[in-house]
């Protein structure tokens, strides 16, 4: 099956600094990402999509100029959280979809921690 | 009003046993999809079962089952013959308007389900 890659998978960093997160779909193109947000215990929170080509959907309550998307190809996405502060600290995944309405591939995941 | 509810925050099931995970869902989109995942310890996110609104039978994927019921809006998991490996939050999550290119899903708070031996 189509397989998407997430790198780092852990990631510390202080206070005040930016992170990049980098998701990749190895075998397919995807115009579409997603990313979602994901603190311990909770569900999947949908942070935005992100669209190659074109400027990122950001869902509501999500600041745009904190988590800066990148979709500069049709296989990799970039998610850089600015000013990183521990509230920020989190499980981050992406996925994108497929041809099929069942389709959908998510990524490992990144753990994210700022201390 | 939340788009997916998932009533059971933890549930508890003996080895061999099966197990019903509820969901309930709320669109008015005639074209949707459903889908429940498997989350382990590790955080990877596991497809295990998917339903589509058109689907008339219910989807069965090996000892998983999706018990649509279309009126009732609901769309439960039934894991038969529980493994010990079972043990891992499950979603529930909806994709709406398939056929309007909508994509992204939308998931459930999540059951927590412990299997004992």
């Amino acid at each position: 099956g189509a397989v998407v890659s997430q790198h780092p998978s852990r990631v510390i960093c202080k206070s005040g600094t930016s992170v990049k997160i980098e998701c990749r779909s190895l075998d397919f193109q995807a115009t579409t990402m997603f990313w979602y947000r994901q603190f311990p215990k909770q569900s999947l929170m949908l942070m935005a999509t992100s669209n190659e080509g074109s400027k990122a959907t950001y869902e509501q309550g999500v600041e745009k100029d904190k988590f800066l998307i990148n979709h500069a190809s049709l296989t990799l996405s970039t998610l850089t959280v600015t000013s990183a502060h521990p509230e920020d600290s989190s499980f981050y995944i992406c996925s994108a979809p497929g041809q099929g309405p069942y389709e959908q591939y998510f990524g490992p995941g990144t753990r994210l921690t700022v201390t | 009003a939340q788009k997916i509810t998932q009533t059971q925050p933890g549930m508890f099931v003996q080895e061999k046993e099966a197990v019903t995970l509820d969901c309930t869902y709320d669109t008015s989109d005639q074209s949707y999809g459903l889908f429940w995942y498997k989350q382990p310890s590790s955080g990877e996110m596991i497809f295990l079962i998917y339903q589509g609104s058109y689907d008339e039978q219910n989807a069965t994927e090996g000892r998983y089952s999706l018990n649509f019921q279309k009126a009732r809006k609901s769309a439960n998991l039934v894991i038969s013959a529980s493994q010990l490996g079972d043990s891992a939050m499950y979603f529930c999550a909806m994709r709406e308007g398939w056929d309007t290119g909508f994509q992204k899903l939308v998931f459930g708070t999540g059951t927590r389900l412990l299997v004992s031996p």
